[in-house]
């Protein structure tokens, strides 16, 4: 059990309009999360990150917000562009081995012109 | 200042061989990671390496085993394959042993699979 999960396999979006990309996880030791996004036939880039002691991160177009009570992140990205599609993954590191970083299963992203 | 780069990109084996990927880290990285990632999941951590020396595994069992060099480039052996062992696997190097809170750069994955 990967202990991050992303249930939403796909979302389509129209350009110039907001993403919203959600990720929820079980382990309330989880104290960092990251989100990644992954072209085809790339590795996966490091887009955000947020820290448990804060409930938002913004970073340009790019909006992390985190509801620790619920266990859930989401990421927004506003406005929405057709380059920002992509398979988005939401990451943590597992406190109980800070060198394995539990991923989501992904949500590939489709921004429409 | 290079990437990091995993060769082969495809490969195709069959079950009970072994099979060697390869991994040069980017410029100034002493640590490299290894994820699976098969089709529909998330990248799964394998193990990292850092100095030449194994520094945290996951839920993988002995047949998975690596190596890491004097230049910091880094080789995942998978011994005995099978089926489930068809995926993509991943690199990612970063600068020092922070764990996963380092930021890591992935390189583009080797495709294997298993016949």
């Amino acid at each position: 059990d990967q202990q991050v999960k992303q249930n939403s396999p796909s979302l389509s979006v129209q350009e110039g309009r907001i993403s919203i990309l959600n990720c929820d996880y079980t382990n309330s030791m989880f104290d960092y999360f990251l989100w990644y996004k992954k072209y085809p036939a790339e590795g996966p880039t490091f887009l955000i990150s947020i820290s448990s002691i804060k409930d938002k991160n913004e970073d340009g177009r790019f909006t992390v917000f985190l509801n620790k009570s619920a266990k859930h992140l989401s990421l927004h990205i506003v406005p929405s562009q057709p380059g920002d599609s992509a398979v988005y993954f939401c990451a943590a590191p597992n406190p109980s081995n800070n060198n394995d970083m539990r991923f989501g299963a992904g949500t590939r992203l489709t921004v429409k012109p | 200042e290079t990437g990091v780069t995993q060769s082969p990109t495809h490969l195709i084996k069959t079950r009970g061989q072994q099979v060697t990927l390869r991994c040069s880290s980017q410029s100034g990285h002493n640590t490299v990671s290894w994820y699976q990632q098969a089709l529909g999941q998330g990248p799964q951590f394998i193990f990292q390496y850092y100095r030449e020396e194994e520094n945290g595994r996951g839920n993988f069992p002995p047949r998975f085993s690596g190596l890491q060099f004097p230049n910091y480039s880094s080789e995942l052996n998978v011994n005995a394959l099978e089926l489930d062992d068809s995926a993509l696997y991943l690199c990612a190097s970063s600068a020092s042993t922070g764990g996963a809170y380092n930021e890591q750069f992935f390189g583009p994955g080797t495709r294997l699979t298993v016949l």
